[in-house]
C-alpha cells in the first residue's frame, strides 16, 4: 500500500524542453512535500519543497505545483539540461515517505 | 565539509554473519535516519533518532538494531544477515523533523549471499 506513488518509472526529454515529473499521494494528513534528485552511486540531494499551505514554489528552473484536492504534485524543470539526468524522488512529511522514483533522461 | 559519511561503501556478507554500518555527521544535527532502497523502489525508513540516547522504529525495523550514544554517530547493526537484507542503505540527518530537508550519505551497498 504505497502512500506516495510515482507512476512513471522513466521520462525522456529533449534538451531545452520542459520536464514534468508527477507524484500522487493518498494521505491527506501529509503537509509537506519534497523533491530529491539522485545520481548513481550517490545519496539523494534535496531539490525543492512545498508546504501544503501553498500551491506553487519556484526556485530557478525548478517549480513544484501542489493540488491538494487531487492529492497530486508535480515538478517542472524548464529548460531541461543534460545535467538534470538523474532519478527524482518525491517524498512526504516528517520521516519521509518516498515514491519509487522517476528516471529522467535529458538528451541533446 | 564532510556532511554525512557512511562506511563501508560496499560489503558482501554470508548468511548469518553480523556487521555494523557506520554513519557519522558533522553538522550537529539532532535527527538521524537509516533507510534502505531496494531495486525499483523508494527509500524505506528503518530506524530514526531524535537525539543522543533516543531511537525509534521506522517502517521496516525487523532484523536491525541501532544506537545513538553521541550526536554525531548513528550505527546500524545487522545481527543475523539474511538474503532479504541485500539492499543499498542510506543514512541521513536533519536539524529538525518537519519542514527540513534531510542530508544523505552516499550509501552502503550490501550483498548477502
Amino acid at each position: 500500500d504505497q502512500q506516495v506513488k510515482q507512476n512513471s518509472p522513466s521520462l525522456s526529454v529533449q534538451e531545452g524542453r520542459i520536464s514534468i515529473l508527477n507524484c500522487d499521494y493518498t494521505n491527506s494528513m501529509f503537509d509537506y512535500f519534497l523533491w530529491y534528485k539522485k545520481y548513481p552511486a550517490e545519496g539523494p540531494t534535496f531539490l525543492i519543497s512545498i508546504s501544503s499551505i501553498k500551491d506553487k514554489n519556484e526556485d530557478g528552473r525548478f517549480t513544484v505545483f501542489l493540488n491538494k484536492s487531487a492529492k497530486h504534485l508535480s515538478l517542472h524543470i524548464v529548460p531541461s539540461q543534460p545535467g538534470d539526468s538523474a532519478v527524482y524522488f518525491c517524498a512526504a512529511s516528517g520521516e519521509l515517505i518516498f515514491g519509487a522514483g522517476t528516471r529522467l533522461a535529458v538528451h541533446p | 565539509n564532510a556532511g554525512v559519511t557512511q562506511t563501508p561503501k560496499f560489503r558482501i556478507l554470508k548468511i548469518g554473519q553480523s556487521m555494523t554500518l557506520q554513519c557519522a555527521q558533522d553538522m550537529n544535527h539532532n535527527y538521524m535516519y537509516w533507510y534502505r532502497q531496494d531495486p525499483g523502489m523508494g527509500l524505506k525508513l528503518i530506524y530514526y533518532s531524535v537525539g543522543a540516547g533516543i531511537t525509534d522504529k521506522g517502517e521496516v525495523p525487523n532484523g536491525y538494531n541501532v544506537s545513538r550514544s553521541t550526536t554525531e554517530d548513528f550505527p546500524l547493526r545487522l545481527e543475523l544477515a539474511a538474503p532479504s537484507q541485500t539492499s543499498v542503505y542510506f543514512c541521513a540527518s536533519s536539524p529538525h523533523r518537519e519542514s527540513q530537508p534531510q542530508h544523505f550519505g552516499d550509501g552502503t551497498r550490501l550483498s548477502i549471499l
